[in-house]
């Protein structure tokens, strides 16, 4: 299909690892990009992937590509309750094109 | 940087009604985006500016909808006349075209047409 494809929903407990999955659609899609967004806020950028790249650390952020297979998925090591909020998957497909975003997933993390 | 600012926050309007949306971008980036939020249909891409032109405007849903950006530091989108179908949340984002070309988004402006 065209759409970047996210699951909608994952809760979690706090301290335990968060792991939200991704599937865009453009093989050749140059960057891809993980926002989150918190109630009543826009969208702010976490942290993105260029497509040459398998893995990606920042922090408590993990960004893992399967190029092959195209799925991007984002760990979050020892969640917090201040995790919770929507993650939206974006994919550049060319340059001087628009971000296509996948519908977000949101994390519910309890403690 | 002050980030995207988007004016007004909130606005509550009657249907028939004209809808000015604002937007000022950061300083020194070159593409501007406006986005619609809405439960049903998620993130909508409306419009794409580079360099104060339009680029790609496929995403705006009908005539009824406008949007212009006279220079790199202001944008508007207008809704005339408002429909109730409208109300959505709309954010302006700005970025700077190059090889990560990273979005930056405003806070967003809640739109209710009763």
């Amino acid at each position: 299909g065209e759409d970047v494809e996210q699951s909608l929903f994952l809760s979690v407990r706090e301290g335990d690892s968060s792991v939200i999955n991704c599937t865009y659609t453009d093989s050749s899609s140059t960057y891809l990009y993980w926002y989150k967004q918190e109630p009543g806020a826009g969208l702010q950028l976490l942290t993105y992937i260029f497509s040459n790249m398998d893995m990606k650390q920042d922090q408590r952020l993990t960004v893992l590509l399967n190029k092959k297979d195209k799925h991007l998925s984002l760990r979050i090591a020892d969640t917090q309750t201040g995790d919770s909020a929507i993650y939206f998957c974006a994919e550049k497909r060319q340059a001087g094109t628009a971000l296509i975003f996948g519908k977000g997933t949101t994390l519910s993390v309890s403690s | 940087d002050a980030g995207v600012i988007q004016s007004p926050r909130h606005e509550v309007t009657e249907m028939g009604q004209e809808v000015t949306l604002r937007c000022k971008p950061i300083s020194g980036h070159n593409s501007l985006f406006w986005y619609r939020q809405t439960m049903m249909r998620g993130l909508e891409l409306l419009i794409y500016f580079n360099n104060n032109v339009p680029i790609d405007d496929s995403g705006m849903p009908e005539d009824r909808f406008s949007a212009k950006m006279p220079n790199a530091s202001f944008s508007t989108l207008k809704i005339q006349p408002s429909e109730p179908r409208d109300s959505a949340v709309y954010f302006c984002a700005s970025g700077q075209t190059g090889p990560e070309e990273t979005q930056y988004f405003g806070p967003g402006t809640r739109l209710l047409v009763l």
